[in-house]
C-alpha cells in the first residue's frame, strides 16, 4: 500500500520561516509534489521533486531525500496570504496515468 | 482562458437520485482526473483519463462512472447517490500523464446527499 504522513497543523508568525514535513511509504516511488489550497478552493501546484535535493521557487523551496522517504516544503518570509492547507502527493514509478496519492494536508496559520 | 470549469457549483440530492458532474478544460490537456475531498482530508482519486478515449479507476471508484466525451470534457456520474458520497468533487487536468506533470484544478462541486 501507499501512505503519507504530514502534520495536521502548523502555526508561525509573519516574516518567519516554516517547514512542513512529509514522510511516505510506497512501493515504486517516483516523485513528490506539493499543492496549496486556500479555504477549500481549487488546489494549486507549488513544486515537484523527483531527485534528491532542494528545488527553489521564490519564497518556496521543496526538498526530497529518497533514501529517507522524506520530503519537506519550506516557506520563507511568511505572509498572511500563506495561511492555507498544504498537501504532499506521491506518484508511482509506473505512473498509471498520472495518478497522485495525496496526504491529508497540513493547515498553516500565519499570525501577525 | 477559463482553465478548468465545473458545473454545478453546489448540488443537493436525495438518496437514490442520480446526477452528472460536468468538467471542461480549455488548455488542450490530454489527461483529466476526478477527485473527492472529504472534510479535513486530502484528495482521493476516483477516476482518471490519461488521454481521449481512455478511462481507468483510481483509489475510490465504487458508485461512480465517467465519460471522456472529447478531449475537453470529462464527466462524472453518480447513478444512485448515497450519503457517503457527500463530498467536494474536484476535476483536474494535466498536459500529459507523465510523472510530475502539474495538475490544474477546477473550483469544485459541493455535493450533499440527504
Amino acid at each position: 500500500g501507499q501512505s503519507l504522513e504530514q502534520p495536521s497543523e502548523v502555526t508561525a508568525v509573519e516574516g518567519a520561516i516554516v517547514q512542513i514535513n512529509c514522510t511516505y511509504q510506497t512501493s515504486g516511488f517516483y516523485g513528490l509534489s506539493w499543492y496549496q489550497q486556500h479555504d477549500g478552493g481549487a488546489p494549486t501546484f507549488l513544486s515537484y521533486n523527483a531527485l534528491d535535493g532542494l528545488e527553489e521557487t521564490g519564497r518556496f523551496s521543496s526538498f526530497l531525500s529518497r533514501s529517507d522517504s522524506y520530503g519537506y516544503l519550506l516557506l520563507q518570509e511568511l505572509q498572511m496570504k500563506d495561511s492555507a492547507s498544504y498537501f504532499c502527493a506521491v506518484s508511482h514509478i509506473y505512473n498509471q496515468g498520472g495518478k497522485l496519492i495525496f496526504g491529508q494536508g497540513t493547515e498553516l496559520s500565519v499570525k501577525p | 482562458n477559463a482553465g478548468v470549469t465545473q458545473t454545478p457549483k453546489f448540488q443537493v440530492l436525495k438518496t437514490g437520485q442520480s446526477m452528472t458532474l460536468q468538467c471542461a478544460q480549455d488548455m488542450n490537456h490530454n489527461s483529466m482526473y476526478w477527485y473527492r475531498q472529504d472534510p479535513g482530508m486530502g484528495l482521493r482519486l476516483i477516476y482518471y483519463s490519461a488521454s481521449e478515449g481512455t478511462t481507468d479507476k483510481g483509489e475510490v471508484p465504487n458508485g461512480y462512472n465517467v465519460s471522456r466525451l472529447n478531449k475537453r470534457e470529462f464527466s462524472l456520474r453518480l447513478e444512485s447517490a448515497a450519503p457517503s458520497q457527500t463530498s467536494v468533487y474536484f476535476c483536474a487536468s494535466s498536459e500529459r500523464d507523465d510523472d510530475g506533470n502539474e495538475q490544474f484544478f477546477g473550483p469544485g462541486t459541493r455535493l450533499t446527499v440527504l
